[in-house]
């Protein structure tokens, strides 16, 4: 079992501002997958990656793998309030095998 | 539009209850999936099914018994739960077999399940 670790657990921010949220392990993750979470709904693959130092971008959202494989981070830059939802972390050695954070419920202020 | 399409949404029963929640995926998926979401908890892999066979139950009590009658159709079905067994209940679905790092999961909305 691979325990993720996301900080912080509750950010509430207004428009407008940046943020970033965080996934750690003590594990080295074979891969990284980042979810969101909108209420009354299921989560939403965003993003999956795979290589130490790897960067993507998707729109205002930038995801970071760690160059140990151990850590990424999620930068929102110019939140809005469509961002709000829980954003969990995954890993695992494949889809039957996939162990998820805690997650971090981030809420945007209009 | 998410592909995964959950019934019902919500659903009160009693400890004494059967029910039965359903999950239908229309992406032509070979994996099929039950997670329990329980609050300040991380998602739990209750059970999945590849082509349409049980490949992993991860300790989950008797109480709980899932049904794959197809690829595209997943039932889970519900006897003499506790009150600790309310969770938001996500099936989802991945083309499978559900072995490749990078394979993707595709949720439905979920059931939220309250037991009294």
């Amino acid at each position: 079992t691979q325990l993720l670790e996301q900080s912080p657990q509750f950010l509430s921010i207004q428009e407008g501002e940046n943020l970033t949220v965080y996934c750690n392990s003590s594990s080295v993750f074979s891969s990284l997958q980042w979810y969101r979470q909108e209420p009354g709904e299921g989560p939403v693959l965003l993003v999956t990656v795979v290589t130490g130092g790897e960067v993507k971008k998707l729109k205002r959202l930038t995801f970071q793998f760690g160059d140990a494989r151990k850590d990424s981070s999620l930068h929102i830059t110019a939140a809005q309030p469509g961002d709000t939802g829980l954003y969990l972390c995954a890993s695992g050695t494949g889809a039957n095998n996939l162990f998820f954070g805690t997650g971090t419920r981030l809420t945007v202020i209009p | 539009e998410t592909g995964v399409t959950q019934t019902p949404r919500h659903l009160v029963m009693g400890m004494t209850n059967k029910k039965s929640l359903k999950c239908e995926q229309h992406l032509g998926h070979n994996a099929m999936y039950w997670y329990k979401q329980s609050a300040k908890k991380p998602l739990e892999l209750m059970f999945v099914y590849s082509l349409e066979e049980r490949v992993e139950n991860n300790s989950v009590p008797s109480r709980f018994s899932p049904e794959c009658p197809n690829s595209s159709h997943l039932f889970l079905h519900l006897h003499t739960l506790q009150p600790e067994d309310s969770a938001l209940y996500l099936c989802a679905s991945s083309q499978g077999p559900g072995q490749a790092t990078n394979e993707k999961l595709f949720f439905g909305s979920g059931t939220q399940l309250s037991v009294l």
